[in-house]
């Protein structure tokens, strides 16, 4: 059984620029999270996305964008880039059955700064 | 709504001592309660989960967690510290049929030899 796996590790960009994160998903896997997190913070939500559709979001601008493919691996978009952009990226996958809630299982996060 | 509050942003415990790392949330309705560390420049893992079932919940290394609806908590104990407990401990919130995890800010413990 393979872990969350995400890429790349690290990332720098410059501001307005775009950037797209990717991240496998645990085998078996129906849900993908994705989460932000500033140096010093906890993860903030980012976006869900169940059966490759958007499941939910929290309090991000629609710059943030997302995909989910049906091998269940997943995308994050990041469009116009801004300084305060720089953090942790995280990815969380899941097995939801009828709406209940199941553990969430971390990849190891991106990493992007902008410069 | 939901949220969590981590009281202390830093612990520091001596080798052996009990660790004792305090979380409180608010949720609207019954919730699934988790703790995870994090180690520097890593992802989170899960420690210990909280799904209605047991009140006092038993995780990986030696943690546990006891859910207290009435004080509205789930503090981490464990009842000795070893070094390799230094790490960021998140507690996070998220409920039946919902697709946000709330994250509390992190308590970042240190263990002193």
């Amino acid at each position: 059984e393979t872990g969350v796996t995400q890429s790349p590790t690290h990332l720098i960009k410059t501001r307005g620029q775009q950037v797209t994160l990717r991240c496998s998903s645990q085998s078996g896997h129906n849900t993908v999270s994705w989460y932000q997190q500033a140096l010093g913070q906890g993860p903030q939500f980012i976006f869900q996305y169940y059966r490759e559709e958007e499941n939910g979001r929290g309090n991000f601008p629609p710059r943030f964008s997302g995909l989910q493919f049906p091998n269940y691996s997943s995308e994050l978009n990041v469009n116009a880039l801004e300084l305060d952009d720089s953090a942790l990226y995280l990815c969380a996958s899941s097995l939801v059955v009828a709406g209940e809630v199941d553990t969430q299982y971390f990849g190891p996060g991106t990493r992007l700064t902008v410069l | 709504a939901q949220s969590v509050t981590q009281l202390g942003s830093h612990v520091s415990v001596s080798e052996g001592a009990l660790v004792l790392l305090r979380c409180n949330y608010s949720s609207s309705v019954p919730p699934y309660l988790f703790w995870y560390v994090q180690y520097p420049n890593q992802g989170l893992q899960l420690l210990l989960k909280y799904t209605s079932a047991a009140t006092l919940v038993k995780g990986i290394n030696g943690f546990e967690a006891e859910f207290k609806k009435s004080e509205t908590s789930f503090h981490l104990t464990k009842p000795s510290a070893h070094m390799s407990d230094a790490a960021e401990y998140f507690c996070a919130v998220t409920h039946t049929g919902g697709f946000k995890t709330i994250f509390g800010a992190g308590t970042r413990l240190f263990v002193k030899a």
